[in-house]
């Protein structure tokens, strides 16, 4: 079935550094990619994500980037926050449209 | 302002028990999910609905079920509570099948005893 590989599983940066999440799935139909970010207590929220006709997407801080050819995709932060501090998972939105999930990362920002 | 919103909250039942876990969503989306949140595991698909009278197995769906009477409402039910059910519950919901945004209700917390 479907598989969604996540790294790494714990990350911890100084506020101002770049932090890169990375995740590599199975299925070469998959055409959908999204990063949710999950805060203590609360549900994921969609922060970024990317269709398979593009090889990058930015929106502020947050940019995701797609290698169709190797099958894995990639968030990446910069000029971390405290706030950035948080879960996030990648997602794979496969050929049916389930989302399938990474097992997550926990950032966390030191100031 | 639509949302999606899961009741209770928290629950705590005993061994082999039945459970209903109630999702309800204001979106009319056509999409609906239920998946289980366990350290280590991250969110793991258990039942998905497309639509009115629609229901799926997801990747772990043995000792549950779901019901899909309207649009709103994705009902997910654990027929005979095990201690290895025990874990945060999460429902989503998104417009159509593919390639759209899913909205994740606040979790369930069940802890089966």
């Amino acid at each position: 079935g479907e598989n969604v590989e996540q790294h790494p599983s714990t990350l911890s940066v100084q506020e101002g550094d770049s932090a890169v999440i990375k995740c590599t799935y199975s299925d070469s139909a998959s055409n959908y990619f999204p990063w949710y970010k999950q805060e203590l207590g609360k549900g994921p929220q969609l922060i970024i994500d990317i269709r398979s006709n593009v090889g990058e997407k930015k929106d502020q801080r947050i940019a995701v980037t797609l290698n169709k050819t190797a099958k894995h995709f990639s968030l990446h932060i910069t000029e971390t926050q405290p706030e950035d501090s948080a879960v996030y998972f990648c997602a794979d939105g496969g050929s049916q449209g389930n989302l399938i999930f990474g097992k997550g990362t926990k950032l966390s920002v030191k100031p | 302002d639509a949302e999606i919103t899961q009741s209770p909250r928290h629950k705590i039942t005993e061994t082999g028990r039945q459970v209903t876990l109630a999702c309800h969503q204001t979106w009319n989306h056509n999409n609906m999910f239920w998946y289980r949140q366990d350290l280590g595991h991250g969110l793991r698909l258990i039942h998905y609905s497309y639509g009115v009278q629609d229901t799926n197995k997801g990747e772990v769906s043995d000792g549950y079920s779901v019901s899909r009477s309207n649009t709103e409402d994705l009902p997910l039910t654990l027929e005979s509570a095990a201690s290895s059910q025990t874990s945060v519950y999460f429902c989503a919901s998104s417009e159509s099948a593919e390639n759209t945004e899913a909205f994740f209700g606040q979790g369930t917390r069940l802890t089966v005893v």
